[in-house]
């Protein structure tokens, strides 16, 4: 349901690796967004793009990198530069102007 | 850059009652203002959202209101249901580059 869709629901990281986050969506939206959702944090914006083949770094970028090669689709890696990964990862997307439509989410956890 | 200020982070209510959740913000320039619900391991979802020409705006039991001189802004849900239970997220955006700032959220729990 909803038109976008993250994959896996979880994943699991070793020390040293990094792994890559899907985000598709279906709803003909321009922009596309990943957030961070911490407990007693809210969300917080990693990355985003407004067009293909442009991105944005949000509040806590380091440690991750994105991709926006199609309208539909916007990767996020979490690198082992990033510390701490393991956390709720939310993608959305959104019309211009408009609310947002959020996945699923995908659970990282580090082992 | 924009920040975004939510309380109660949590609140706690009885079957019936009303519930009322408060946020600021520090960018004048800030003209969108959504509310998301995210139930338990779901996603967040889009409830009631309102913009800067308008002071207030209802959907059932739900109403947001929004005073721009004082830069605030407020979700009320009247005769709260158990299912009302949820964390709810408020945001901010300046609208054209639509890029959103958060609220840490508010735990609302409705006791039957």
């Amino acid at each position: 349901d909803g038109g976008i869709t993250q994959s896996p629901k979880y994943l699991f990281r070793k020390e040293g690796q990094n792994v890559t986050l899907s985000c598709e969506q279906n709803l003909n939206h321009d922009a596309m967004y990943w957030y961070r959702q911490d407990p007693g944090q809210g969300l917080r914006l990693i990355y985003y793009s407004q067009i293909v083949n442009d991105f944005q770094k949000g509040d806590i970028a380091e440690g991750y990198s994105v991709s926006r090669e199609k309208k539909e689709s916007f990767p996020l890696t979490v690198t082992s530069a990033q510390k701490n990964p393991t956390a709720f990862y939310l993608c959305a997307s959104s019309i211009r102007g408009g609310g947002y439509t959020f996945g699923s989410g995908t659970r990282l956890t580090v082992v | 850059g924009e920040n975004v200020e939510q309380h109660p982070s949590t609140l706690s209510v009885q079957e019936g009652d009303s519930a009322v959740i408060k946020c600021t913000y520090s960018d004048s320039a800030s003209n969108y203002f959504p509310w998301y619900k995210q139930e338990l391991g779901k996603r967040p979802q889009l409830i009631i959202d309102i913009r800067s020409n308008v002071g207030e705006k209802k959907d059932q039991r739900i109403a947001v209101t929004l005073n721009k001189t004082a830069k605030h802004f407020s979700l009320h849900i009247t005769e709260t249901q158990p299912e009302d239970s949820a964390v709810y997220f408020c945001a901010a955006s300046r609208g054209t580059g639509n890029q959103f700032y958060f609220g840490t959220g508010t735990s609302l729990t409705v006791i039957p």
